[in-house]
C-alpha cells in the first residue's frame, strides 16, 4: 500500500493568484496522477506525472495553467495558475501500487477561489 | 476509454446485502473491471477488480457476466460506513495506467 499526504488540505485564494499543491508519498512510485473533482462531480484526470519525464496532460488541461513538477519518486507538485472561481475544486494526488493493479489516492486539497 | 453505465443512486438497509450494477457493453478483451468507492470527504479507495471470473475479497464480491458486458458489485452486509459513491471503471490491462472515472452510484444506507 501507499500512504499519501497533501498540503495544504484546504485554501481560500483570490482570483488571479496561483497555488502550489504538494503531494508526498511514503514509498517510491513511478506513476503519479493529478485529478480534479469539481463540486458534486466525479473525478477528472488532469495529468500523469512520471519521474524523469514531462507530465502528460489530458484533453482540456494545459501546462501553462497546471504546471507539474516531479523531482523524485516520492514527491510531486501541482500549481493552479492565474486562478478563477471556476478552479474551485478538490485536487487529488494518486499513485499506482508496486504491482500496478491498484491506485491509491491522497485526501485531496480543497480549493476555493473568490 | 470504454464507457460504463451505473444507476445514479441506490438505497439499502443496514445489514442487508447490496447489489450495485454496472453496464459496460463496449468492453474489450483486455479491459479489467475495477471498482473504487469514495467515502464522504475522502479520496477514492480500491474495492475490487476482475477480468472474467467472479472475485471475492474482504470488502466485497464482484460478479461478472459471462459475456462481460455487465458486472455487479456485491456488499454482503451493508453498514452505515459503506455509504459512499461507488465507481465502476474499465482499465486496459491488469497493470494499466490511468483510471478514468464515470459518474458512479451514490449508495445510501439506512439504519
Amino acid at each position: 500500500s501507499a500512504v499519501i499526504s497533501q498540503k495544504p488540505s484546504r485554501d481560500i485564494c483570490q482570483r488571479g493568484t496561483s497555488l502550489t499543491i504538494q503531494c508526498q508519498v511514503d514509498s517510491q512510485v513511478t506513476m503519479m496522477f493529478w485529478y480534479r473533482q469539481q463540486p458534486g462531480q466525479s473525478l477528472t484526470l488532469i495529468a500523469t506525472a512520471n519521474q524523469g519525464s514531462e507530465a502528460t496532460y489530458e484533453s482540456g488541461f494545459v501546462i501553462d495553467k497546471f504546471p507539474i513538477s516531479r523531482p523524485n519518486l516520492t514527491f510531486s507538485t501541482l500549481t493552479v495558475s492565474n486562478m478563477s472561481p471556476e478552479d474551485s475544486s478538490i485536487y487529488l494526488c494518486s499513485v499506482v501500487s508496486d504491482r500496478k493493479e491498484t491506485q491509491y489516492f491522497g485526501p485531496g486539497t480543497r480549493l476555493l477561489v473568490l | 476509454d470504454a464507457k460504463t453505465t451505473q444507476p445514479n443512486s441506490m438505497e439499502s438497509n443496514e445489514e442487508e446485502p447490496v447489489h450495485l450494477p454496472c453496464n459496460h457493453s463496449t468492453i474489450s478483451g483486455t479491459d479489467y473491471i475495477h471498482w473504487y468507492r469514495q467515502l464522504p470527504s475522502q479520496g477514492p479507495e480500491y474495492v475490487i477488480h476482475g477480468l472474467t471470473s467472479n472475485v471475492n475479497n474482504r470488502m466485497a464480491s464482484l460478479a461478472i457476466a459471462e459475456d462481460r458486458k455487465s458486472s455487479t458489485l456485491i456488499l454482503h452486509r451493508a453498514t452505515l460506513r459503506d455509504a459512499a459513491v461507488y465507481y465502476c471503471i474499465l482499465r486496459e490491462g491488469e497493470y494499466g495506467n490511468k483510471l478514468v472515472f464515470g459518474a458512479g452510484t451514490i449508495l445510501r444506507v439506512k439504519s
